[in-house]
Formats: C-alpha cells, structure tokens, sequence
C-alpha cells in the first residue's frame, strides 16, 4: 500500500514535444501529490504539485493530471527545452508519510 | 538566502568507521527529514523531525541514529558504517507537516 510506481524508467523527446510521465498509488489516504525535478549533482526541487480535490493544475509549460478513482496521476511537459533534461520524480503521501517513485530520466533532444 | 546546507558533499569511509552528516536550514522550517537516494530506488526516508528536541524512524532508519538538538540542524549518524550504507544522502525540510520540501544538495557517501 505504501508503493509508487513510476514509469517509463527514461525518455526521450525531441525539442518542442511533449514528455509525459505517469505514476500509480496504492494507498487511498494519501492526499497530497508533488512532482521533483533533479538535475545531476543537484537535490530534487518541488516542480508542482496537486491535492486530489482537483483533477487539473497547470504551471507554465507543467501540467498533473489526477485521476482519482484510478489512482494515477501524470505528469506533462508541453513543448519540452533540452534545459528540462533531468530526473523527475513523483511523489505521494500524506503528513510525513511520502512515498516517491523510482524516477524518469528525461532527455530533450535538440 | 542559503535554504538547506549538507556537510560534508562527498566522503569515503572504511567499514567499522564512523561520521556524523551535518544538515543546517535557514528558512525556520520545523520539519526536517534525511533520505538516501540509490539507483532505481527512488528516496527512501531514514528520520526525520517534527521539532526541535524531537526524531522519528522512517522507511530504513536501521544502522542510523539522529539527533536535532537545534531547530536548524538536524545531524544523521553512522555509528559503524557497512557497504550498504553507500549512497547519495539528502536532507530535506519543511514548513507544514504536508507541502513541499526543499532538499539540499547531498552527500555522496561510499563505504569501502
């Protein structure tokens, strides 16, 4: 119950596509749903995130998708810059029980 | 503004030894937690705090202790570090008991 899974595991996307990353959870008590970007030698940092009141947040170029009943949410990167080359994680969880996935490594192609 | 500091970035160990990791934050969050991050595996919560004064286990706290003897530092400790423990150790915090964490920039931990 306590698992997320993450995939695909890397991906690749040329200039100006769009990288789309999904993850599962088990545990219907989680409530709080927050995607990390790393970049090599560097710590993850917060991208966006979403509670499951809404099924939709977008910020700039990053949208989550939730979807409630499956217990799945996804990540979109619209017209993908080979700056957002890195590692992202999904996490899920609640208080300070957090769960994250085993990552995607993204290359944006030029 | 300097956010979460991790010390020392990187350090070889021999089995059997011991070292402290030192996390200092700058942002007056109460809630502070230390991961460890291998290859496939995600980040893994050892401990963490909810306060000043106080520690709790995580997901893989075993060959682990800490202590948070102070609201802006939080120290991870190998009493007798073992080749598992090899990793990238970071340290996160926090304002609210849920919401985002920043992370510092890790410790690169091998043990030989």
């Amino acid at each position: 119950q306590q698992q997320v899974k993450q995939s695909p595991q890397s991906l690749i996307v040329q200039k100006g596509g769009i990288s789309i990353i999904n993850c599962a959870y088990e545990n219907t008590a989680f409530d709080y749903f927050p995607w990390y970007q790393q970049f090599p030698g560097k710590g993850p940092a917060l991208l966006i995130a979403i509670r499951p009141d809404v099924s939709e947040k977008k910020e700039g170029r990053f949208t989550i998708s939730f979807n409630k009943s499956a217990k799945q949410f996804s990540l979109h990167i619209m017209d993908s810059q080979p700056g957002d080359s890195a590692t992202y994680f999904c996490a899920a969880g609640y208080g300070q029980n957090f769960v994250f996935g085993p990552g995607t490594r993204l290359s944006v192609l030029p | 503004n300097a956010g979460v500091t991790q010390t020392p970035k990187f350090r070889v160990l021999k089995t059997g030894q011991s070292m402290t990791l030192l996390c200092a934050q700058d942002m007056n969050h109460e809630y502070m937690y230390w991961y460890r991050q291998d290859p496939g595996m995600g980040l893994r919560l050892i401990h963490y705090s909810v306060g000043e004064g106080t520690t709790a286990k995580g997901e893989v706290p075993d060959g682990y202790n800490v202590s948070r003897l102070k609201k802006q530092n939080f120290l991870l400790g190998l009493e007798s570090a073992a080749p598992s423990q090899t990793s990238v150790y970071f340290c996160a915090s926090s304002y609210y008991s849920v919401g985002g964490y920043t992370f510092g920039s890790g410790t690169r931990l091998t043990v030989v």
